[in-house]
């Protein structure tokens, strides 16, 4: 079945730098990746996603880039803010079924 | 925030005990989820209904013991838990489950549940 790797699992960074959160899976034909937020105590949230036709998505500060032959997948934040320290997710399935999630990244951002 | 609740937010109960989580999502949709999330750990998916039928079932114990009645309703039975049953259970749900669909899946505030 697919595996999910997440790294890393704790990222530290400065307000207004760029934060990368690195993903692979093992199923070659996953092709929905979603990205979940989930701040202390809360839910998670979708924040954004890719499918398998396109190798980026953008949306404002948060981008997503996946590279099918590699098999990974990275989300980019630019100009971090403290809002944006949460747990991240990846997660990686085949057109959007039973979800399989990687670790989780712990994001801090310094202000 | 309220497009999917859950009941109860905490439980804490014995392992002799028999409880049971609420999860009711009120955004018409026909697949509903329970994932399992604890310290460290990666969410793990548990059950998952579509229109009412169960199409997966993660490997779990039988301790847990899901019930959807509706859409719009899903239930996880609790009886006979250990104490690393402990962890914070989510419920989700999303549009259904057909062939090519990419739906997003909206989360629950979670039951955050201790055994004893």
């Amino acid at each position: 079945g697919e595996n999910v790797e997440q790294h890393p699992s704790t990222l530290s960074v400065q307000e207004g730098d760029s934060a990368v959160i690195k993903c692979t899976y093992s199923d070659s034909a996953s092709n929905y990746f979603p990205w979940y937020k989930q701040e202390l105590g809360k839910r998670p949230q979708l924040i954004i996603d890719i499918r398998s036709n396109v190798g980026e998505k953008k949306d404002q500060r948060i981008a997503v880039t996946l590279n099918k032959t590699a098999k990974h997948f990275s989300l980019h934040i630019t100009e971090t803010q403290p809002e944006d320290s949460a747990v991240y997710f990846c997660a990686a399935s085949i057109n959007g079924n039973k979800l399989v999630f990687g670790a989780g990244t712990i994001l801090r951002v310094k202000s | 925030e309220t497009g999917v609740t859950q009941t109860p937010r905490h439980l804490v109960m014995g392992m002799t005990n028999k409880k049971s989580l609420k999860c009711e999502q009120h955004l018409g949709h026909n697949a509903m989820y329970w994932y399992k999330q604890s310290a460290k750990k990666p969410l793990e998916l548990m059950f998952v209904y579509n229109f009412k039928e169960q199409t997966e079932n993660n490997s779990v114990p039988s301790r847990f013991s899901p019930e959807c009645p509706n859409s719009s309703h899903l239930f996880l039975h609790l009886h006979t838990l250990q104490p690393e049953d402990s962890a914070l259970y989510l419920c989700a749900s999303s549009q259904d489950l057909g062939r090519g669909s990419t739906d997003t899946q909206y989360f629950g505030p979670g039951t955050r549940l201790t055994v004893l």
